[in-house]
């Protein structure tokens, strides 16, 4: 299995534009987690879904953002508008279960 | 919200010797997993330990878990320079699988 893939690897953009990031989890994995690391706030869950549904979003900073599964191969998270402060390391991960995650190497985000 | 606090931030040795990493959390868990995470990469699952589980051993790594104190530790024996890396704890609430990671531990093991 090729693990988790996340497109782009490296992302840079101008604060306004829209910013779209994507993964495919593992076939076979019944939950997607999208993260957001920063030195000054580590680790951050922003979402994940089980079985393409969302199930708690509550990390989600603001309305900026959004994330959709329109099916069990592929999510998107999306920041519009993108700013500064939105730069990091967002990481996907998928699980069969829920526990156990698998990690993709992250796209990291830099907002101008 | 519950939070896993690695403690040390940052933990340097020679290469042979044992690393100690602590984990405390704030409220009641059902499972407490450790995480790696080279420099630039993706986290790497280590190990899992369940609430009822007191001791959990994979290869070189120990993993101790004490519920009444909310704290859990993770020993890595015999370190090698390619065990450099973060570490962080991870536990999720008793109610879904909403995963919290607390800052983590930089270890450098030193050739």
């Amino acid at each position: 299995d090729a693990g988790v893939i996340q497109s782009p690897r490296h992302e840079v953009t101008e604060m306004g534009q829209e910013v779209t990031l994507r993964c495919k989890p593992i076939s076979g994995h019944d939950y997607l987690f999208w993260y957001r690391q920063t030195m000054m706030r580590g680790l951050e869950l922003l979402i994940y879904f089980n079985n393409n549904v969302p199930i708690d979003d509550s990390g989600m900073p603001e309305d900026r953002f959004s994330a959709k599964m329109p099916n069990a191969s592929f999510s998107t998270l999306k920041i519009q508008p993108s700013e500064p402060r939105d730069s990091a390391v967002y990481f996907c991960a998928s699980s069969f279960g829920g526990i156990r995650q698998f990690f993709g190497p992250g796209t990291r985000l830099t907002v101008l | 919200s519950q939070q896993g606090e690695e403690d040390p931030q940052a933990l340097s040795i020679q290469e042979g010797e044992n690393a100690t990493m602590n984990c405390s959390y704030k409220t009641s868990i059902n499972n407490l997993q450790w995480y790696r995470q080279n420099s630039g990469r993706g986290l790497v699952h280590l190990i899992l330990i369940r609430s009822n589980e007191r001791e959990k051993h994979s290869g070189r790594l120990r993993v101790t878990l004490d519920t009444s104190k909310k704290s859990s530790s993770l020993l890595i024996t015999a370190s090698r320079a390619a065990d450099t890396a973060s570490y962080f704890c991870a536990t999720d609430d008793t109610g879904g699988f909403k995963t919290i990671f607390g800052a983590g531990t930089r270890l450098f093991v030193k050739a």
